[in-house]
C-alpha cells in the first residue's frame, strides 16, 4: 500500500525563481488537496480537486500559484516568481469521494525555502 | 466560516502522566472531527476521528469524544510515553464546505522520561 507521495521533499530556491511540486495520491482516491503549513502553525487549505476538476481555491492562492491535475491522478503545484513569504511546507492529501468522514491521508510534505 | 481552536502549547509532561488537549470548533454544517499527529520531521498522520455526536474515537491509547452540545473534541491519554512527543492538530471536515479539513493551530507535547 503506497501512501501519498510528494517530491521533491526539500527545495531551496532564489527569490524570483519558479518552483513546481508534484503529488501522487493514493490510487483510486479521486479527491486531492493542497495545504500550506508554516512553522508553528496548522496547515492552511489552498485548493482541492475532484478528479481533474479544481473545485475550490483559497484566497491564500495568489495569482502566482497554480495547481493542476490533468488526468485526475497526480497533481502539480507551481509557484511563480517566488517570494520569501512563500517559504513553508506544502502538503498534499487525498481521499475518496466524500461522504463526510472519509479519512484524508497526507503526504510527508515538500519543504520550500526561498532565499 | 469554520474554525478550530485548541490550547496552545507547549505542554510538558512526565512519562505516565495524564494528557488532555482541549479543542473546540465552529462549523456551519454538521462536521466530522479529527485529531492528527505530526512527529518531528514527518507529515501528518490521522490519530483518530469521530463522525457524529457522542461518538468516541480511539487509537494508541488516545481518546476523544464528539460533544455537540459544547462543540468540543478534547483529546486524552491516560499514561503518556516519551514516544508521544509530537504536535497534535485538531481538525474538522464540514460537508457544507466540500469536506476539506480546517485545522487548529496545533499543540506541541513534550514528554520527559
Amino acid at each position: 500500500d503506497t501512501g501519498v507521495s510528494q517530491n521533491p521533499r526539500h527545495k531551496i530556491t532564489k527569490r524570483g525563481q519558479n518552483v513546481t511540486f508534484r503529488c501522487d495520491p493514493i490510487s483510486e482516491h479521486n479527491r486531492l488537496y493542497w495545504y500550506r503549513q508554516t512553522l508553528g502553525q496548522g496547515p492552511e487549505f489552498l485548493t482541492y480537486f475532484q478528479n481533474e476538476a479544481q473545485l475550490e481555491k483559497s484566497r491564500l492562492l495568489s495569482d502566482r500559484f497554480s495547481a493542476e491535475r490533468p488526468k485526475g491522478s497526480f497533481s502539480t503545484l507551481e509557484i511563480q516568481r517566488t517570494e520569501q513569504g512563500d517559504s513553508a511546507m506544502y502538503l498534499c492529501a487525498s481521499s475518496l469521494d466524500p461522504a463526510s468522514g472519509n479519512t484524508i491521508y497526507f503526504g510527508e510534505g515538500s519543504w520550500l525555502t526561498v532565499v | 466560516g469554520d474554525s478550530v481552536t485548541q490550547m496552545e502549547g507547549p505542554v510538558t509532561l512526565s512519562e505516565e502522566a495524564f494528557l488532555t488537549i482541549n479543542c473546540t470548533y465552529t462549523a456551519t454544517g454538521y462536521p466530522s472531527l479529527f485529531w492528527y499527529v505530526q512527529y518531528p520531521g514527518e507529515g501528518l498522520q490521522l490519530l483518530l476521528k469521530a463522525t457524529k455526536a457522542d461518538d468516541k474515537g480511539s487509537n494508541k491509547g488516545f481518546e476523544a469524544t464528539y460533544r455537540k452540545e459544547t462543540t468540543s473534541f478534547h483529546l486524552e491519554k491516560g499514561s503518556v510515553q516519551v514516544s508521544d512527543s509530537a504536535v497534535y492538530f485538531c481538525a474538522l471536515s464540514d460537508g457544507a464546505a466540500g469536506n476539506k479539513l480546517t485545522f487548529g493551530g496545533g499543540t506541541r507535547v513534550l514528554v520527559k522520561p
